[in-house]
Order: structure tokens, then C-alpha cells, then sequence
């Protein structure tokens, strides 16, 4: 079965930019999406078809998707960013996760 | 406003069975696919279901194929998943979401329903 690999926690200062990885066998053939959970609550999603963001999300997250990784970049992070963070991708007829990143700004 | 209102969710002893609701609005609830994704306790996100906007078509994880059923009911806006044979690693949060065109990602979420599965 496919799947998807991120690290288990990525941390940035507030104002720099931080990166979250999603690795998987030829990713870059499909389409990536990200999601933001935060504590208690519902996930977002924040970035769709590899780098689109949806309508409300900050110009601050971008993400790309190449080869075997997609990445999800925060610019400028807020410590409202801190979250959990997870991608996803179609393989055939099943969605598959990565196992998620928490995001600590510190 | 989009709004999706999961319910059905519980208590239940292992082996046992229950039917899982969400409540769309705000939206042509008949021109979206809709999937149930779920969260284990402190754990990640897990696809578990999805189902086309004519209901015609279904998909199922490995997990839990055999064990859920996924439909709709177009006329009520309302989807559903029914859950049997239940067993303790099913324990999680359940949550109905749209899936987007093209791509398919999961556009919208509802608050989710917690299922425990006891013995």
C-alpha cells in the first residue's frame, strides 16, 4: 500500500520560515494537498493540488511537490500557525495520510 | 455557509454496531463527493470511506471494508455510515467532509463524532 512519511515534529522561531516534508514513492506524479489541525478542533485544509491555496488562507503558505516530496512552507510564521500539519494524496481509489508534523514556534 | 453536522456516535461493546449521520448544508450536497475520515486518540488521520455525488459509486479502506457501508440520501442531505462488527481500534473520531473537484481534496469538515468501542 502507499504511503506517505513526514517528520514527526518540525520547530521555527516566530517570523522565519519553517518547511514540512511529505515523502512518497514518485509523489510529484499526483496531486498533494495539506491540512492544519489544530488542538480540539477540525483540520483546514490550507493547500490543494500541490500549491494552490483555497479561499481565507494566508499568502504566507505555499507548498510545492517534486519527485518523491512535497513541501508545505510557512513564510513568516505566526504562533498561530503552531499546529499539526498532514498531507495527503490519491493512490488510485484510496486517500492516504502521512502520519502528521507538529509544528512548534518557539 | 457550509455546515456539516456529524451524530450517531457512542459507546459500544466490541462486535456491536452503529449508524454514523452527517447533516449537510449550504451547499448542492448532490454535486459533491463526500468522504469519512476518522482519528484514533492522540493519533493521525485515517481515510476510511467515500462515496460519489449519485451514491452510485463507493470506496472503502482495506480496515474497514466488509465491516462499514457508506451511502446517501440526496432528498435529506444527509450521509451516513454504518458501522458493524466493531472492534477496539475503530475507536476514534469520525469526520464527514467534502471532497473538492479535480483533485479531490478534502474541502470542508464537519466537528466529528467520537465512536468508543468497548469491551
Amino acid at each position: 500500500s502507499y504511503e506517505l512519511t513526514q517528520p514527526p515534529s518540525v520547530s521555527v522561531s516566530p517570523g522565519q520560515t519553517a518547511s514540512i516534508t511529505c515523502s512518497g514513492d514518485k509523489l510529484g506524479d499526483r496531486y498533494a494537498c495539506w491540512y492544519q489541525q489544530k488542538p480540539g478542533q477540525s483540520p483546514v485544509l490550507v493547500i490543494f493540488q500541490d500549491n494552490k491555496r483555497p479561499s481565507g488562507i494566508p499568502e504566507r503558505f505555499s507548498g510545492s511537490n517534486s519527485g518523491n516530496t512535497a513541501t508545505l512552507t510557512i513564510s513568516g510564521t505566526q504562533t498561530m500557525d503552531e499546529a499539526d500539519y498532514y498531507c495527503q494524496a490519491w493512490d488510485s481509489s484510496t486517500a492516504v495520510f502521512g502520519g502528521g508534523t507538529k509544528l512548534t514556534v518557539l | 455557509e457550509v455546515q456539516l453536522l456529524e451524530s450517531g456516535g457512542g459507546l459500544v461493546q466490541t462486535g456491536g454496531s452503529l449508524r454514523l449521520s452527517c447533516a449537510a448544508s449550504g451547499f448542492t450536497f448532490r454535486s459533491y463527493a463526500m468522504s469519512w475520515v476518522r482519528q484514533a486518540p492522540g493519533k493521525g488521520l485515517e481515510w476510511v470511506s467515500g462515496v460519489s455525488g449519485s451514491g452510485g459509486s463507493t470506496l472503502y479502506a482495506d480496515s474497514v471494508k466488509g465491516r462499514f457501508t457508506i451511502s446517501r440520501d440526496n432528498s435529506k442531505n444527509t450521509l451516513y455510515l454504518q458501522t458493524n462488527s466493531l472492534r477496539a481500534d475503530d475507536t476514534a473520531v469520525y469526520y464527514c467532509a467534502t471532497e473538492g473537484l479535480s483533485s479531490r481534496p478534502f474541502e470542508q469538515w464537519g466537528q466529528g463524532t467520537l465512536v468508543t468501542v468497548s469491551s
